[in-house]
This record gives structure tokens, sequence and C-alpha cells, in this order.
């Protein structure tokens, strides 16, 4: 059973379009977290969400918002995509402090 | 703010060859230090881990230290499989809980 999963795996859009990635743990997990991954594969955190707190990184542009519609999703929608955006895209969790478990990644390509 | 420095690659290897990649960090109090690996395709996976510092994380033939006087985290196998070969990311995590990554090291292993 795939502990993080992640939808689509692939995403191909145009710049302007508004769209989601989803992700959903089986693992009972508090915590999760969206990472962006660049075409260096330098990675970087994008936000950490449980059940009481959202830490946004100050860096991501508030066009990117994470939804979390339950414990076991944490969602991110972006709008307005632009070029830049293109990257692959991890979902991971964790219980609390402890290790966390990456999802297989969404590739998004933006023309 | 936090920050690791990984050895830049590709490291490019026979097999059963001995492996280092090395790892610094920057960081304030005291982090837990992981590597992480990511295979041709997939999402990472934690490959070992040390809370403190003297703690060696051990793992499938891989091995690191915690070095609070270098602040160093090198990564070592005795001898490299083709199997071997991925992306091997070294990270902290601060008190906050947030990862930091390192550039990513790709190793490859040649038969």
């Amino acid at each position: 059973d795939t502990a993080v999963s992640q939808t689509p795996k692939y995403l191909v859009t145009q710049m302007g379009n508004d769209k989601s990635i989803k992700c959903e743990q089986n693992l009972g997990h508090d915590t999760m977290y969206w990472y962006k991954q660049d075409s260096k594969k330098f990675l970087k955190i994008m936000f950490s969400y449980n059940n009481k707190e959202l830490i946004i990184n100050e860096t991501v542009p508030n066009r990117f918002s994470p939804k979390s519609p339950d414990k076991a999703h944490l969602n991110l929608h972006i709008n307005s995509l632009e070029l830049g955006d293109s990257a692959v895209y991890f979902c991971a969790s964790s219980q609390g402090k402890d290790t966390q478990y990456f999802g297989p990644g969404t590739r998004l390509t933006v023309l | 703010g936090d920050s690791v420095t990984q050895m830049e690659g590709p490291v490019t290897l026979s097999e059963e060859a001995f492996l280092t990649i090395n790892c610094t960090y920057t960081a304030t109090g005291y982090p837990s230090l992981f590597w992480y690996v990511q295979y041709p395709g997939e999402g990472l996976q934690l490959l070992l881990k040390a809370t403190k510092a003297d703690d060696k994380g051990s793992n499938k033939g891989f091995e690191a230290t915690y070095r609070k006087e270098t602040t160093s985290f090198h990564l070592e196998k005795g001898s490299v499989q083709v199997s071997d070969s991925a992306v091997y990311f070294c990270a902290l995590r601060d008190a906050g809980n947030m990862l930091t990554f390192g550039g990513g090291t790709r190793l490859m292993v040649k038969p």
C-alpha cells in the first residue's frame, strides 16, 4: 500500500491557468508538507501544515495556497501559473517531528 | 539561516569502489541530520539519520557520523553497487521541524 500518494504524476498546462495537485497519506500522520524541486534537483520546503497550524515559507508567492480538507490530505492549489513554476512538487508527511515520508512527486510543466 | 552544502556531482565510481559524499551544515542550535536517496523517477527515501553529536546512522551498508566539531555528516559506503546509482541529499531538521536540503549529489556506479 502506498504510504504517501500524489495525483497527478505529470501535469502539463499553459501559463496563466489555475491547477491543483493532490496529496494523501495513509500513515495516520498529523503533519504534512509540500516541497519544490527545481530543474537542478534543489529541494526547498514550501509549506508545513498540521491540524493546528499552517506554516508558510515566506519566499513562496501567494499564488500558491495549500488546502487541507482533513488530516490525511494536503492539496496544493496554484493560481496564474508561470513558467518558473515548472518543477517537481513533493508531498511529505510525518508524525510530529519524526521522520518525514515523501510521495513520488508531481512533475509540473508550464508552457 | 540554516544551510547544507554537499559536494557537487556527478560522482562516477566502479562497482565495489569506496564512496564518500561530503556534507557540511550551518545551523543554530542542535539540528538532526539526514541522508535521503532519490532513485530515478521516484520520490525521496530516508537512508539514515542521526539526532545528536557523535551519533552514527547506518543503513544498507551506508554510514554517516554526526560531527559537531566540524559541522559535517559525510556519507560513506565501503563497496558500492550499480543499484546504488541515485541522487543523494543531505538534510538538516531544525527545531521548527523544517527540513533544509543540500543541492544533491548524483552517484553513478558502473559495472
